[in-house]
């Protein structure tokens, strides 16, 4: 079976400081990991996936994703925050282990991002 | 523009009525997936076709249906509406998946159903 915790419904950070988005897996096989971003009114638009290989991922507008095996995590992270990256953020992890192509998605984390 | 389309934006109907959801997924892409999106229940994966046929289903209803068309664009059925049914449900499509292979799921922008 697999799941996706994400553990803050909310982040507040100032423009300009670093932000991590935090997310946790449980997977029976390999994961494979997923960061999506939501804006207000709008459907969830990748960012990026870990699938195999080095465990810093760099995705879309600047961010980027660590994975941590013994950890079993998956932090979004991006070393300069703008206001417009306020959103909501979406992980998601599917199993290799598993019978199902489908990846199951956390509840999510609303970003802001303050002036 | 992550290239699936989804009519229409906003819907707005009673109880106990039928609708329809259209998405037409990004070019070359054979799987649809349909999910649900409310405030207190997340993100819900309904169900998954690929190539005309259902491939995975997950919280969907017995009221609720879809398939997929030989041109690939997807139908969500809904029906016997509920005030509860009212959300954002979204058309996400990937590329094909065999062997493992992971594939990207491409979102549309969603249709806001409200049920009074």
């Amino acid at each position: 079976a697999q799941s996706v915790a994400q553990p803050e419904d909310q982040v507040n950070v100032a423009e300009g400081n670093p932000l991590t988005v935090k997310c946790t897996y449980s997977v029976s096989g390999n994961p494979y990991l997923f960061w999506y971003v939501q804006y207000p009114n709008r459907g969830l638009q990748f960012l990026l996936k870990y699938i195999t290989g080095d465990n810093l991922v760099k995705g879309s507008y600047g961010f980027e994703a660590e994975f941590n095996k013994s950890q079993t995590s998956f932090h979004l992270k991006k070393p300069s925050a703008l206001v417009s990256d306020s959103a909501l953020y979406f992980c998601a992890v599917r199993d290799d282990g598993g019978g199902s192509y489908i990846p199951t998605f956390g509840r999510g984390t609303s970003l802001i991002v303050h002036p | 523009d992550s290239g699936v389309t989804q009519t229409p934006k906003h819907l707005i109907t009673a109880t106990g009525q039928r609708v329809t959801l259209r998405c037409s997924p990004r070019s070359g892409d054979l799987s649809v997936y349909w999910y649900q999106q409310s405030l207190d229940q997340g993100l819900q994966f309904l169900i998954q076709y690929y190539n005309g046929e259902e491939r995975a289903k997950g919280n969907i209803l017995e009221r609720f249906s879809a398939q997929q068309f030989p041109d690939l664009h997807s139908e969500l059925n809904l029906s016997s509406l509920e005030l509860g049914d009212s959300a954002l449900y979204f058309c996400a499509s990937s590329s094909l998946l065999v062997g493992g292979r992971v594939d990207t799921q491409y979102f549309g922008p969603g249709t806001r159903l409200t049920v009074l």
